[in-house]
């Protein structure tokens, strides 16, 4: 079956500084990236994704990079703010989201 | 527009109890998913239905667990008899046919003593 990681599992930075999470995975067949948040006592919800066919996508503070040939892609969180902190986890899969274990992202001010 | 409710938000039962939560997902969605999240852990894909047909079963523990999705829209998700292990919490999300993204809901924290 699928194989997903993420590094790191925790995450602490300045508020003001930028925050990179990577998540490798197993199955080429995957051709749908999205990153999800999760905060305390909630269910995770979807902050960006990007398909196969595009290297990466931005959305104001937020980035995703695709590397399909190295079967990873990265989350990159600019300027992070203290309501950044959450636990991020990313899913990739087709028609089948396998979650990785998460990272614990903790933004200082 | 309402997310995808879940009730209750939190149960705690002996062990050998039943025990069932309720979804109701995104008005229009024709996916509903069941998931099972441990305490440090991602979410872990329990059932997923296109409509009132389950199509993908497979890491459901049908020994003890059953879901239901009559009219293909609420969905309830059962345990019986609930073991210690199955601590943890339970969620549901929904999808337009067709769409990989996922809404979920808040989820059921079930703790079984």
């Amino acid at each position: 079956g699928e194989n997903v990681e993420q590094h790191p599992s925790t995450l602490s930075v300045q508020e003001g500084d930028s925050a990179v999470i990577k998540c490798t995975y197993s199955d080429s067949a995957s051709n749908y990236f999205p990153w999800y948040k999760q905060e305390l006592g909630k269910g995770p919800q979807l902050i960006i994704d990007i398909r196969s066919n595009v290297g990466e996508k931005k959305d104001q503070r937020i980035a995703v990079t695709l590397n399909k040939t190295a079967k990873h892609f990265s989350l990159h969180i600019t300027e992070t703010q203290p309501e950044d902190s959450a636990v991020y986890f990313c899913a990739p899969g087709t028609d089948k989201l396998i979650f990785g274990t998460g990272t614990r992202l903790q933004v200082f001010p | 527009e309402a997310g995808v409710v879940q009730s209750p938000r939190y149960k705690i039962i002996e062990k050998k109890q039943p025990v069932a939560f309720w979804c109701n997902p995104i008005s229009g969605h024709n996916t509903l998913y069941w998931y099972l999240q441990n305490l440090g852990q991602g979410p872990e894909l329990l059932i997923r239905y296109e409509n009132e047909e389950a199509v993908d079963d497979s890491q459901l523990p049908k020994d003890r667990f059953s879901a239901e999705r009559l009219k293909g829209v609420d969905s309830t998700l059962k345990i019986q008899p609930a073991e210690l292990g199955d601590s943890a919490v339970y969620l549901c999300a929904s999808s337009l046919a067709g769409e990989e993204t996922q809404y979920f809901g808040p989820g059921t924290r079930l703790l079984v003593l």
